[in-house]
């Protein structure tokens, strides 16, 4: 099983809609989870830090699941500038290596 | 968060030769991390590194290969050795400004090396 599972997509969507992301990770014993953006040929971004009581920003919205080792973002209102690729990352405590997913294409249409 | 500069942005390298990729930050981090991603892929650790200290491989990669120099707290290279087109990918430096504990990484913005 991989460490960081995500469904590669691409999901294709118009304007305005609601999408949600899903992401599974195998260690039990991490710590730390977070939602990065990476935009064709750039550098990852945070896009933010996912907490055990979920937290929202703006329009996105992550969840955690401890129990059943899951991570999710929504992104409400969807808008042109959300196409890139959404990468789900677990880490362990402290200054531990980053481990990623293979990312989420999101394309939002007119 | 922290401003990083990567230095070379992109190059491309005959087989056989060698390339260092530097890495600035604009602010002191203890530890600064190097990463690969290769073509349609995500991002995999290639090593992490300490100031004053030799750098921390991992699994597939080894000194010889990537060898690592931190010589502050702000900058650090990562040179790519007796290169093949294997080793064509976008190479990354990020650091956790913050430090223990908290681990937001913040990324440099990549050397792309292409290999022929």
């Amino acid at each position: 099983r991989k460490e960081v599972e995500q469904d590669p997509g691409p999901f294709n969507v118009p304007e305005g809609a609601t999408v949600a992301f899903n992401c599974t990770y195998s260690n039990s014993a991490s710590q730390s989870f977070f939602w990065y953006r990476q935009d064709c040929r750039k550098e990852p971004k945070l896009l933010m830090s996912v907490y055990s009581s979920g937290n929202e920003d703006g329009r996105f919205t992550a969840q955690l699941n401890r129990a059943s080792q899951y991570i999710s973002l929504l992104i409400r209102d969807s808008k042109l500038s959300d196409s890139a690729t959404y990468l789900c990352v677990v880490t362990g405590r402290g200054n531990t290596p980053l481990v990623f997913g293979k990312g989420t294409r999101l394309s939002v249409i007119a | 968060s922290a401003v990083i500069s990567q230095k070379p942005s992109r190059d491309i390298c005959q087989r056989g030769t060698s390339l260092t990729i530097q890495c600035q930050v604009d602010s002191q981090v203890t530890m600064m991390f190097w990463y690969r991603q290769q073509p349609g892929q995500s991002l995999t650790l290639i090593a992490t590194a300490n100031q004053g200290s030799e750098a921390t491989y991992e699994s597939g990669f080894v000194i010889d290969k990537f060898p690592i120099s931190r010589p502050n707290l702000t900058f650090s290279t990562l040179t790519v050795s007796n290169m093949s087109p294997e080793d064509s990918s976008i190479y990354l430096c990020s650091v956790d400004p913050r430090g223990g504990g908290n681990n937001e990484q913040f990324f440099g913005p990549g050397t792309r090396l292409t290999v022929l």
